[in-house]
């Protein structure tokens, strides 16, 4: 079975500060990565996704992944993160053009605390 | 657009009560799902469906059901709760992938919070 794996479980980051976060998936072929934020007591917003195409994806608010395929890896980036940025960091796989509903495995989440 | 609902956002239950969650989307996706969140684990799917009167197990099934009978709504029973049944419950919803370059993204529900004693 897939896995997705999420390295840093809570980070704690001071304003203006860059920010990497890891995520690794065991999958081989042809997938689909998402970044999902959920901020404090709101449901899970998309930040970000890679289908295809150029492994360097912007989103939303400042962030940006890097699709590694020879090292499985989707990690997220921003340079310089503000307050507001605190929240819990969901990185997820789909195995592409398999069907079967499009499930989305998740990682396990990354804490993700700013402070001033 | 309204987008994915969640009814109720908040339960409490006692063990052996039964109940059901509704999850509504208004926009004419195909696929919904039901996810459970819990502490440190991230988000584990319980239930899916690929359409209108289908359904189908995902990683965590057991002592839950499902029904979708309409393409808008899917329900999530919970026969007779447990403990280990307290949880964040959250639905999605998503396009069906008639064309693999067709991209797809599941958009999430407000979440509903269940504590069963």
């Amino acid at each position: 079975a897939q896995s997705v794996s999420q390295h840093n479980h809570h980070v704690i980051l001071s304003e203006a500060a860059s920010l990497e976060l890891g995520c690794n998936y065991s999958y081989g072929g042809t997938v689909n990565l998402f970044w999902y934020v959920q901020y404090p007591g709101q449901h899970l917003q998309l930040l970000l996704k890679y289908f295809s195409g150029d492994p360097l994806v912007k989103g939303i608010k400042g962030f940006e992944a890097e699709f590694i395929k020879s090292k499985f890896s989707f990690n997220l980036r921003k340079p310089s993160v503000q307050w507001s940025d605190t929240a819990e960091y969901f990185c997820a796989v789909k195995q592409g053009a398999t069907g079967g509903g499009n499930k989305l495995t998740f990682g396990t989440g990354t804490q993700l605390k700013v402070e001033l | 657009n309204a987008g994915v609902t969640q009814t109720p956002k908040f339960r409490v239950l006692k063990t052996g009560q039964s109940m059901t969650l509704l999850c509504a989307q208004d926009m004419n996706h195909e696929y919904m799902y039901w996810y459970r969140q819990d502490p440190g684990m991230g988000l584990r799917l319980i239930h899916y469906s690929v359409g209108e009167g289908t359904t189908a197990k995902g990683e965590v099934p057991d002592g839950y059901n499902v029904s979708r009978l309409k393409k808008q709504n899917f329900l999530l029973g919970l026969e007779s709760a447990a403990p280990s049944q307290t949880s964040v419950y959250f639905c999605a919803s998503s396009y069906s992938m008639t064309d693999r370059m067709i991209t797809d993204t599941q958009y999430f529900g407000p979440g509903t919070r269940l504590t069963v004693l």
